[in-house]
């Protein structure tokens, strides 16, 4: 049974818009929301995390927005670049250090 | 920087053969993990560690075994290669959060 729920499945942006990509999740003892982001032929990394204790964390172009009533959470990219076009994995971990995964959306940036 | 290394980029075995990924953190971290990515599934947690010698199943254990005999050193082993087995494998550390990942290894069962 998959606990994190992303969407869409893939997304086409123009330079310059604004990319937002969403996630949902059942488990209400979740308490810590990573976003990764992973380029070809690499690894995910950490692109930016939320506690529900904030309904909003913003890092440069990246923020995330997280509403714990509706159990959502969603990645905003501003300004799109072609650099950020990759693949993001939204996740969740509540008590431990195991993450629960989305299944991924790959961002395509155009010029 | 944290620096997780898995040993090999690519990996080609045949079907029924005994398969060993390694993978080395250079952190320190106690925890360590298993994933394999396959597209439109994500990354799924086969198994992860939190000390040396412990283990825990993930989600989707089964047809792999895992050994932690130093704390650096994370090993996942295929005791029976099968081709549903191909996939890419990525290796994590972490300590209090957040989790690192290697570049994965790409396996190709024939």
């Amino acid at each position: 049974q998959q606990q994190v729920k992303q969407s869409p499945q893939s997304l086409i942006v123009q330079k310059g818009g604004i990319s937002i990509i969403n996630c949902a999740y059942e488990n209400t003892a979740f308490d810590y929301f990573p976003w990764y982001q992973q380029f070809p032929g690499k690894g995910p990394a950490l692109l930016i995390a939320i506690r529900p204790d904030v309904s909003e964390k913003k890092e440069g172009r990246f923020t995330i927005s997280f509403n714990k009533s509706a159990k959502q959470f969603s990645l905003h990219i501003m300004d799109s670049q072609p650099g950020d076009s990759a693949t993001y994995f939204c996740a969740a971990s509540g008590g431990n250090e195991k993450l629960t995964f989305g299944t991924g959306t790959r961002l395509t940036i155009i010029p | 920087d944290v620096k997780v290394t898995q040993s090999s980029r690519y990996l080609v075995k045949r079907t029924g053969e005994k398969v060993f990924l390694e993978c080395v953190q250079d952190m320190d971290h106690e925890n360590m993990f298993w994933y394999r990515q396959d597209p439109g599934l994500g990354l799924r947690l086969i198994y992860f560690s939190y000390d040396v010698k412990m283990k825990e199943k993930g989600d989707i254990p089964e047809g792999y075994s895992v050994s932690r005999e130093k704390k650096e050193r994370f090993s996942l082993i295929l005791e029976s290669a099968s081709t549903n087995q191909t996939s890419m494998y990525l290796c994590a550390s972490s300590l209090n959060q957040p989790q690192h990942f290697g570049d994965g290894t790409r396996l190709s069962i024939l």
